[in-house]
């Protein structure tokens, strides 16, 4: 059964890149399926940040598209986002989760259990 | 930009049928697909391609399409069922995703 965890700093700084790595254990990223990820500010709702596929393409939210930049790491089995200039509306708890259906119809079958990332000086 | 609307809050007492519904333009040409979210707790995947059950959600759960609205059915609600709700699809070329707002269902 695939398990996902999401690891990164606990605290980013205004103006700053926050960066998060997913770390993939029982399924091998190099066998196929997209990876991407999603974010909750704090009692808000879900926002799709970006997706990415073993290749290194990608697509993400053209709200963010100027920050977001993801990569894949198939060595590791791990897979990146980087947002970058954050500010306080930033702050969120970050999911890192498996894609299934592709580019036709993406949906998320499988989730990390999410890391609160605050955004503060 | 495409979106996905659901009602904030949907109460229900137990044993009572809830319907939550998501609408959005593209709904007719892309699968929906619903999430339930307890407090503290990752999003697990309910029901995807608009009415199929993910393995071991009770038959209780059930989903529906009819045009540019997808609905989301709990029959005898529970308890335990008390949780946010989101839809989520893509838009029509399936690039990119998008969420709906989640409702919050309470059982009074």
């Amino acid at each position: 059964q695939v398990h996902l965890q999401e690891s990164g700093p606990g605290l980013v700084k205004p103006s700053e890149t926050l960066s998060l790595t997913c770390t993939v254990s029982g399924y091998s990223i190099n066998s196929g399926y997209y990876w991407g990820w999603v974010r909750q500010p704090p009692g808000r709702g879900l926002e799709w940040l970006g997706t990415t596929f073993r290749s290194g393409s990608t697509s993400v939210n053209p709200s963010l598209k100027s920050r977001v930049t993801l990569s894949v790491d198939t060595s590791k089995n791990q897979f990146s986002l980087n947002l970058s200039s954050v500010t306080a509306a930033d702050t969120a708890i970050y999911y890192c989760a498996r894609v299934l259906g592709g580019t036709t119809s993406p949906h998320f079958d499988s989730w990390g259990q999410g890391t609160l990332v605050p955004v503060s000086s | 930009s495409y979106e996905l609307t659901q009602p904030p809050s949907v109460s229900v007492s137990p044993g009572q049928t809830a319907r939550i519904t998501c609408s959005g333009g593209a709904l007719p040409k892309q699968y929906a697909y619903w999430y339930q979210q307890k407090p503290g707790q990752a999003p697990l995947l309910m029901v995807y391609r608009d009415s199929e059950r993910s393995s071991g959600i009770p038959e209780r759960f059930s989903g529906s399409s009819s045009g540019t609205t997808v609905t989301l059915t709990i029959s005898t609600v529970q308890a335990e069922d008390e949780a946010d709700y989101y839809c989520q699809s893509a838009d029509s070329s399936g690039t990119y995703v998008i969420f709906g707002g989640g409702t919050k269902l309470t059982v009074l």
